[in-house]
């Protein structure tokens, strides 16, 4: 079956460091996302992708980065600057990116900082 | 892109039908209404999505009126399992575009 697989399901880091997320889809669709939730909160855009090689910033892309070498691939580093790291991370893609391709999201990466 | 409103949470006995309505009153003529519903610790999931009129799945209906300022969506008989948040977009189709989410219709269904 098709889908997103990010991992790990829960990720441990002290203050200070940088730590990078994974996502793969097998879906072959050409957008990918990242988005940041908080307890209690919607999605936050941080990045996405249209494209290989190509990728925008969303409205929270503060000490994050992302790179697109590969169609399936969307890895997400949180940096040291990013001053508020701890949340739910959900990475997704859609077909052709807009609102009649619906996104297809995967479990999420729940990341912890102290 | 076209801002949502919708109420921020509901509650329905098992076996009831729940409708959630969701107001965009600046929706614009390529716009498309997609909903989508999310369980605690996962990721959403699409449900239905529609432009003008009704619009039925295997779970659930999108009723739009005429003049698309709001939209409903319909689930039949719920159960626990439906206990989620529940999310309305609006946005054009096509294209690449951020695609951003509010903070959504949490509903509890009570035994």
């Amino acid at each position: 079956d098709g889908g997103i697989t990010q991992s790990p399901k829960y990720l441990f880091r002290k203050e200070g460091q940088n730590v990078t997320l994974s996502c793969e889809q097998n879906l072959n669709h050409d957008a990918m996302y990242w988005y940041r939730q908080d307890p209690g909160q919607g999605l936050r855009l941080i990045y996405y992708s249209q494209i290989v090689n190509d990728f925008q910033k969303g409205d929270i892309a503060e000490g994050y980065s992302v790179s697109r070498e590969k169609k399936e691939s969307f890895p997400l580093t949180v940096t040291s600057a990013q001053k508020n790291p701890t949340a739910f991370y959900l990475c997704a893609s859609s077909r052709a990116g807009g609102y009649n391709s619906p996104l297809h999201f995967g479990n999420g990466t729940r990341l912890t900082v102290t | 892109l076209a801002k949502t409103t919708q109420p921020i949470s509901m509650d329905s006995y098992e076996g009831q039908e729940v409708n959630i309505t969701c107001s965009h009153n600046n929706i614009a003529t390529n716009d498309y209404i997609t909903w989508y519903q999310q369980f605690p610790s996962q990721g959403p999931r699409f449900i239905i999505q529609g432009y003008k009129t009704k619009v039925t799945n295997e779970v659930a209906s999108l009723f739009i009126p005429a003049d698309r300022k709001s939209s409903t969506l319909s689930l039949p008989r719920v159960s626990l399992s439906d206990t989620a948040v529940y999310y309305c977009l609006v946005g054009e189709s096509g294209g690449y575009q951020k695609v951003t989410f509010g903070t959504g219709t949490k509903l509890q269904v009570i035994p």
